[in-house]
């Protein structure tokens, strides 16, 4: 089945602790980002990678690190996370950078920093 | 840069109403437009989506939306709403600027659908 797959779905920390979500996906694609989802403000994108080694900043980078080493896994990293980044977060992916390419959402981590 | 809205953050409607769910953009350039849909406790999944031609774009459970130049609109409809319809839906757009495939979208509208 193709899909976006992101772990942990739920995550409990503290303030500084490092932590690590994943995402991987199984279609090939080239292009994959992170979005936060907060009430009243949508869908806010992190980070984008067009492909392997190819990272970029989006909307709203700060606080948040991601590599792509393989084309199939793109992981979002809280170096010292802190409670404003307490979120529901979705990771994407789609065949090309292309504009016109529909994106495929994983199912979400829903994060809170204490 | 661009920008959405998506002025209702709630609508209620009753079972086999039609239903509007209202989407507004600027952009300083030529855009892509999507509706998403996020069922509770799942991620977004593409509804539809306009890239050219004919400006009336229809999904295949039956909403379809218009994209409307002039008024920088793509409004979603649906003529009659099930139970199942109930959701939050995301307007979205892409600018034809570089930087990939980035989506911006609106604040969402939670349609419930009520019996």
């Amino acid at each position: 089945e193709a899909q976006v797959t992101q772990n942990p779905r739920y995550l409990i920390t503290v303030t500084g602790k490092k932590l690590t979500v994943t995402c991987s996906q199984n279609m090939n694609h080239e292009y994959m980002s992170w979005y936060r989802q907060d009430p009243g403000l949508g869908l806010r994108q992190i980070y984008y990678s067009m492909n392997v080694e190819v990272t970029d900043k989006g909307d709203v980078p700060e606080g948040y690190k991601v590599s792509r080493k393989e084309k199939r896994n793109f992981p979002l990293i809280l170096e010292s996370p802190s409670p404003n980044q307490t979120s529901l977060y979705f990771c994407a992916s789609s065949l090309s950078r292309g504009h016109q390419e529909t994106q495929y959402f994983g199912p979400g981590t829903r994060l809170l920093v204490l | 840069a661009q920008s959405v809205t998506q002025l209702d953050s709630q609508v209620p409607v009753f079972e086999e109403a039609p239903v509007e769910l209202r989407c507004n953009y600027s952009s300083s350039v030529s855009v892509y437009l999507f509706w998403y849909v996020q069922y509770p406790n799942q991620g977004l999944q593409l509804l539809l989506k306009y890239l050219s031609g004919s400006t009336l774009v229809e999904s295949i459970n039956g909403f379809e939306a218009e994209f409307n130049k002039s008024q920088t609109s793509f409004h979603l409809r649906k003529p009659s709403v099930h139970i199942s319809d109930t959701a939050e839906y995301f307007c979205a757009v892409t600018g034809l600027t570089g930087g990939g495939n980035k989506l911006t979208f609106g604040t969402g509208t939670q349609l419930k659908v009520e019996l």
